[in-house]
């Protein structure tokens, strides 16, 4: 166990649709970043938040955004859903040395699994 | 631009075989690398970094050595266990962008 909780487990909708996707960092990390594993894609960095601010940026489409709250947890909100969002959402912690934001060993949660119909 | 090229699986070995999965990258200057596992149903775990060439990252088992003038991180373990099957994914980070290989699947046969 990671200490990384994300919710929910499983996520089933449809074209057109917005869901939003929640993550609980490990006690103490004040940074967190969101990947998207697909089978065609594989592995992509979305974004990372530290205290609350975006800090870096990857792939991430317009339609999608993220946030991280005060008390640290993190919600990324996928809209306009097309089928090629199904998906896999990890969400990863780290404590975050202020230089390089992968520098630290990032803990993976068990991820949400988002089918688009 | 930066990417990672792996190779492709799925590598089927027996138990106490010699591991190889090699890494190659292509980036500007001279990015940090990784090598991550992801056991099934899990997220992924760090298993080993390195941040500058030379450098050799190990943890459990496994090495890999940062070779500029290769461009290469392969990863190697002397005697594999079944427990080691997993998915293995090389990593490069460079300009606070992190890039993953497609991940390479081990099955280790008892």
């Amino acid at each position: 166990d990671s200490g990384v909780t994300q919710t929910p487990k499983h996520l089933i909708t449809a074209t057109g649709q917005r869901v939003t996707l929640r993550c609980s960092p490990r006690s103490g990390d004040l940074s967190v970043y969101w990947y998207q594993q697909s089978l065609d894609q594989g592995l992509q960095f979305l974004i990372q938040y530290y205290n609350g601010e975006e800090r870096a940026k990857g792939n991430i489409l317009e339609r999608f955004s993220a946030q991280q709250f005060p008390d640290l947890h993190s919600e990324l909100n996928l809209s306009s859903l097309e089928l090629g969002d199904s998906a896999l959402y990890f969400c990863a912690s780290s404590v975050f040395s202020g230089r390089d934001p992968f520098y630290n060993e990032q803990f993976f949660g068990p991820g949400t699994r988002l089918t688009v119909l | 631009g930066n990417s990672v090229t792996q190779m492709e699986g799925p590598v089927t070995l027996s138990e106490e075989a010699f591991l190889t999965i090699n890494c190659t990258y292509t980036a500007t200057g001279y990015p940090s690398l990784f090598w991550y596992v992801q056991y099934p149903g899990e997220g992924l775990q760090l298993l080993l970094k390195a941040t500058k060439a030379d450098d050799k990252g190990s943890n459990k088992g496994f090495e890999a050595t940062y070779r500029k003038e290769t461009t290469s991180f392969h990863l190697e373990k002397g005697s594999v266990q079944v427990s080691d099957s997993a998915v293995y994914f090389c990593a490069l980070n460079r300009d606070d962008k992190i890039i993953f290989g497609k991940g390479t699947r081990l099955h280790i046969l008892p």
